[in-house]
């Protein structure tokens, strides 16, 4: 069963800290894998990521993918309270199939 | 370009009463998702089009739910009759490219 599970669930940080957050997926025919971040609305589109090892950045966060070991991390450094949030995994395979991790719910704390 | 366009917003009934959702795609996508997200988990999906062919309707409970999408464009989510559990935000979503666009969802309470 193709299945994406992202760890932690929640976390609470001061404002300045760094996270990283974390997505494992088993998910056969393999895409690519995406990070949205989702307010009190619809996710928002962060990342889309099919190569190992190459590091995608904008502003703060950042995020890289190991295909060999079927995870991605997601890095926000100096974090702000505009960060709270929930950030979304998500990988698609082929027949624009997209899985779904339950989520980690981040707060930062001003 | 507009996004992804859904409506109502909010709906709140009563149980066993029925409800529509409706969804506009982005221009050009041709493959359309309804997901179902309850409070605190990630979305899960109901049914997926390409074009006006619903290719996966695995998870949709067709009891009570059923969808259209009769042009291949805009598409209805439909719950006949609604229950307590159906109580969630009900996104659509349309891709191309192997990117996923929402809409900002329809919120749904079954009192």
């Amino acid at each position: 069963e193709d299945k994406v599970v992202q760890s932690p669930l929640s976390l609470v940080v001061h404002e300045g800290d760094t996270v990283t957050l974390n997505c494992s997926y088993e998910v056969t025919n393999f895409r690519s894998l995406l990070w949205y971040k989702q307010e009190k609305k619809a996710p928002t589109f962060l990342f889309m990521l099919t190569s190992s090892g190459i590091e995608k950045k904008s502003g703060r966060l950042s995020s890289i993918l190991d295909k060999k070991e079927l995870f991605s991390i997601l890095n926000i450094t100096a974090t702000q309270t505009g960060d709270s949030a929930i950030y979304l995994c998500a990988v698609e395979a082929t027949g624009n199939q997209f899985y779904f991790g339950t989520g980690t719910s981040l707060t930062v704390i001003p | 370009e507009a996004g992804v366009v859904q409506s109502p917003r909010y709906k709140i009934i009563e149980k066993k009463q029925p409800v529509a959702f409706w969804c506009n795609p982005i221009s050009g996508h041709n493959t359309l998702y309804w997901y179902l997200q309850n409070l605190g988990q990630g979305p899960e999906l109901l049914i997926r089009y390409e074009n006006e062919e619903a290719v996966d309707d695995s998870q949709l409970p067709k009891d009570r739910f059923s969808a259209e999408r009769l042009k291949g464009v805009d598409s209805t989510l439909k719950i006949q009759p609604a229950e307590l559990g159906d109580s969630a935000v009900y996104l659509c979503a349309s891709s191309l490219n192997g990117e996923l666009f929402f809409g900002e969802g329809s919120r749904l309470t079954v009192l």
